[in-house]
């Protein structure tokens, strides 16, 4: 159980274009859904955190604007990366907790952005 | 503010040994410590989380220890496999769904 999917694993973009993620909870309902990013050799950094039918809380420094994150259902959470740069390029993921667990997330299997 | 410290150098390890790996950190109190695993170009995988009232955790051949007067967990592996070898992320939390706050990771090498 407390599977999460992403889509797409990978996306090759041109800069100035808009690319959505999405990030689904299989078999559980997600109350909260995280999306980070992670650089090359680095840590995962939080980007936002997000609650089913409310808008997100960004961390400092993430431009929401940049980065529109819908959490329309309990399943399903969604990033897009609006008019896309080469420094946007990065792998992101998502995860979810569930009701009644114990803080513990659950990771997507990530998505590698490329942009040109 | 916050900081989280594990080893940046990788730890390597011979198969049948323990691997031991550190996470310090500052400035924090948390209810509940937590490790996962991360495979190259995937997503980290949850291993086991540690709650402040408890010293040691164990599951399989993994265990975690909890010290809040150090402010340290220690995350051992033992009888490691190759298979063992990613990198290990330590997340210190509080209580709810708050967000996690990763360290760097540590990552480990069993050769066989």
């Amino acid at each position: 159980g407390a599977v999460v999917s992403q889509h797409p694993s990978w996306v090759i973009c041109k800069s100035g274009t808009s690319v959505k993620i999405e990030c689904r909870s299989l078999d559980f309902q997600a109350t909260t859904m995280f999306w980070y990013r992670q650089f090359p050799k680095q840590s995962l950094m939080l980007m936002a955190t997000s609650n089913e039918g409310s808008k997100a809380t960004y961390e400092q420094g993430v431009e929401k604007d940049k980065f529109l994150i819908n959490h329309a259902s309990l399943t399903l959470s969604t990033l897009t990366v609006t008019s896309a740069h080469p420094e946007d390029s990065s792998f992101y993921i998502c995860s979810a907790s569930r009701a009644g667990g114990e803080n513990e997330q659950f990771f997507g299997p990530g998505t590698r952005l490329t942009v040109l | 503010s916050q900081k989280i410290e594990q080893n940046s150098e990788a730890l390597n390890i011979q198969e049948g040994k323990t691997a031991t790996l550190t996470c310090n950190y500052t400035n924090y109190s948390p209810a509940y410590l937590q490790w996962y695993r991360q495979d190259p170009g995937r997503g980290p995988v949850f291993l086991l989380l540690i709650r402040e009232n408890e010293k040691e955790k164990r599951k399989e051949r993994l265990k975690v220890t909890f010290d809040t007067t150090l402010k340290q967990s220690l995350f051992h592996i033992t009888a490691s496999q190759p298979a063992d070898s990613a990198t290990y992320l330590c997340a210190p939390s509080n209580t709810g769904f708050q967000k996690l706050v990763f360290g760097t990771g540590t990552r480990l090498l069993v050769s066989p």
